[in-house]
C-alpha cells in the first residue's frame, strides 16, 4: 500500500520567513510532484522531480524552490513567504515502471502566510 | 504546454441521476487522461482513467469516454449515490505520462 506523507497538515509563517515543506513516499517512486490547490484553480504543478538531484519547473514555479537529495525525499521551499502562497499543498509520486503513472498524493499541507 | 478546461464547476443531481463532467484538452500528445476524486479533507485518489487507443473504458457505475479527434474526455456517474458527492479532477498527461496537467474541478453533490 503506497503511503506519501507530508511533515505538517497546518502550518502558519509570518511574510518573509523561509519555509520547508517535507513530503516522504515509501514505495520507491521515481517521480514526485508539488501541488498547490486553490478554490476553483484546481491542482497546479510548481515542481517536480524525475530521478534524485533531478527537479523540473511545472507551471508556477515562481517564489518557490525544491530539493531532493534522497529518492523517497521531495523538499519544497519558500525562500521568503508571502501572503499571496497561502494554499492548501499536495505532495504526490510515481512510479515509472509500465505506462500508467498514478499518482499517489499526501494528505496534504494547508499553509497560511500572515 | 497543456490546457485542460473542465465544465461544470458545480453540479448538484439528486440520488439515483447520472451525473456528466466533461473536459477539454490542448495538447495532441496527450495519450492518458486520468480522474480523480476528492472528498472533503482527503487527498485526491484516481478513480479510473483512459488512454487514447480507446474511446471509451466503464467500471462499475463510472464510465469515461474519449473524443481525440475533437479532444475531450468525460465523466459518466450513473445511479448516483450520497457517497459520491465529492470533488472531481480531470486531467491529461504531456505525452510520457509521468506528468499531469489537472482542470479545475468539478463540486458534485448528491442530494436525496
Amino acid at each position: 500500500d503506497v503511503k506519501v506523507t507530508q511533515s505538517s497538515r497546518y502550518l502558519v509563517k509570518r511574510t518573509g520567513e523561509k519555509v520547508f515543506l517535507e513530503c516522504v513516499q515509501d514505495m520507491d517512486h521515481e517521480n514526485m510532484f508539488w501541488y498547490r490547490q486553490d478554490p476553483g484553480l484546481g491542482l497546479r504543478l510548481i515542481y517536480f522531480s524525475y530521478d534524485v538531484k533531478m527537479k523540473e519547473k511545472g507551471d508556477i514555479p515562481e517564489g518557490y524552490s525544491v530539493s531532493r537529495e534522497k529518492k523517497e525525499r521531495f523538499s519544497l521551499i519558500l525562500e521568503s513567504a508571502s501572503t499571496n502562497q497561502t494554499s492548501m499543498y499536495l505532495c504526490a509520486s510515481s512510479s515509472v515502471r509500465g505506462f500508467v503513472h498514478e499518482q499517489f498524493f499526501g494528505p496534504g499541507t494547508r499553509l497560511t502566510v500572515l | 504546454g497543456e490546457n485542460v478546461e473542465q465544465h461544470p464547476s458545480t453540479l448538484s443531481v439528486q440520488e439515483g441521476d447520472s451525473a456528466v463532467i466533461k473536459c477539454t484538452y490542448s495538447d495532441s500528445a496527450s495519450n492518458y487522461f486520468p480522474w480523480y476524486k476528492q472528498e472533503l479533507g482527503k487527498r485526491p485518489q484516481l478513480i479510473i482513467d483512459i488512454r487514447s487507443n480507446v474511446g471509451e473504458k466503464k467500471d462499475q457505475r463510472i464510465a469515461v469516454t474519449l473524443n481525440k479527434t475533437a479532444k475531450h474526455f468525460s465523466l459518466h456517474i450513473t445511479e448516483t449515490q450520497p457517497e459520491d458527492s465529492a470533488v472531481y479532477f480531470c486531467a491529461a498527461n504531456d505525452g510520457t505520462a509521468s506528468k499531469l496537467t489537472f482542470g479545475t474541478g468539478t463540486r458534485l453533490q448528491v442530494t436525496l
